[in-house]
């Protein structure tokens, strides 16, 4: 059981848009920035978002992030079969003094 | 371009030891915090431990105790000593290189990893 909360898949057609939530609680996402990784199988990971929303370099402008409270999300709009990965969430949790990640969320693109 | 090659994985024995590098390339090796993270087989990932560049250690609680993350920069590589394996520190363990100036949890480059088994 993750201490950070994700719903096990996702799914949506492409163009559409999708969102995955992330919940945590006050040591981790409440104090905390969040980070978000895409996993495409096989693969190591990739920073796909960082400090909430902010979007690295090469990453397209259809991933967007936010946080509120105790929880983060992440909205890909214009969904396209590349998109079809594992994705994870991860922040700091000064309870446990490290870093939790969420369990994942496999999105399909069907 | 950056480049992080993990090695020093393999099949060992419930009790045994291993030490994984990761042979950093491509950055200032000796300015930037490293951890490990490692995957499960079909599982997600965990964090394991992170030393940052002016040496301050964290430790997941799974590995406290068994786990020694260290770093050499004259030869910037990042190590990771294992003892008292167990079954289920059988797992995909990558090196991750975390972002500059950013939250602790922001890694933004990774290795491919390497592969631990504990089985006997």
């Amino acid at each position: 059981q993750s201490v950070l909360t994700q719903p096990p898949s996702a799914s949506g057609t492409p163009g559409q848009r999708v969102t995955i939530s992330c919940s945590g609680s006050s040591s981790n996402i409440g104090t905390y920035t969040v980070n978000w990784f895409q996993q495409v199988p096989g693969t190591a990971p990739k920073l796909l978002m960082s400090s909430n929303n902010q979007r690295p370099s090469g990453v397209p402008d259809r991933f967007s992030g936010s946080e509120s409270g105790t929880s983060a999300s992440l909205a890909i709009s214009g969904l396209q079969s590349e998109d079809e990965a594992d994705y994870f969430c991860a922040a700091w949790d000064g309870s446990l003094n490290g870093v939790i990640f969420g369990g994942g969320t496999k999105l399909t693109v069907l | 371009e950056v480049q992080l090659l993990e090695s020093g994985g393999g099949l060992v024995q419930p009790g045994g030891s291993l030490r994984l590098s990761c042979a950093a390339s491509g950055f200032t090796f000796s300015s930037y915090d490293m951890s490990w993270v490692r995957q499960a087989p079909g599982k997600g990932l965990e964090w394991v431990s992170s030393i940052s560049a002016s040496g301050t250690i964290d430790y997941a609680d799974s590995g406290k105790g068994r786990f020694t993350i260290s770093r050499d920069n004259s030869k910037t590589t990042l190590f990771l000593q294992m003892n008292s394996l167990r079954a289920e520190d059988t797992a995909l363990y990558y090196c991750a290189r975390r972002c500059l100036g950013s939250s602790v949890s922001c890694f933004d480059y990774w290795g491919q990893g390497t592969l631990v088994t504990v089985s006997s």
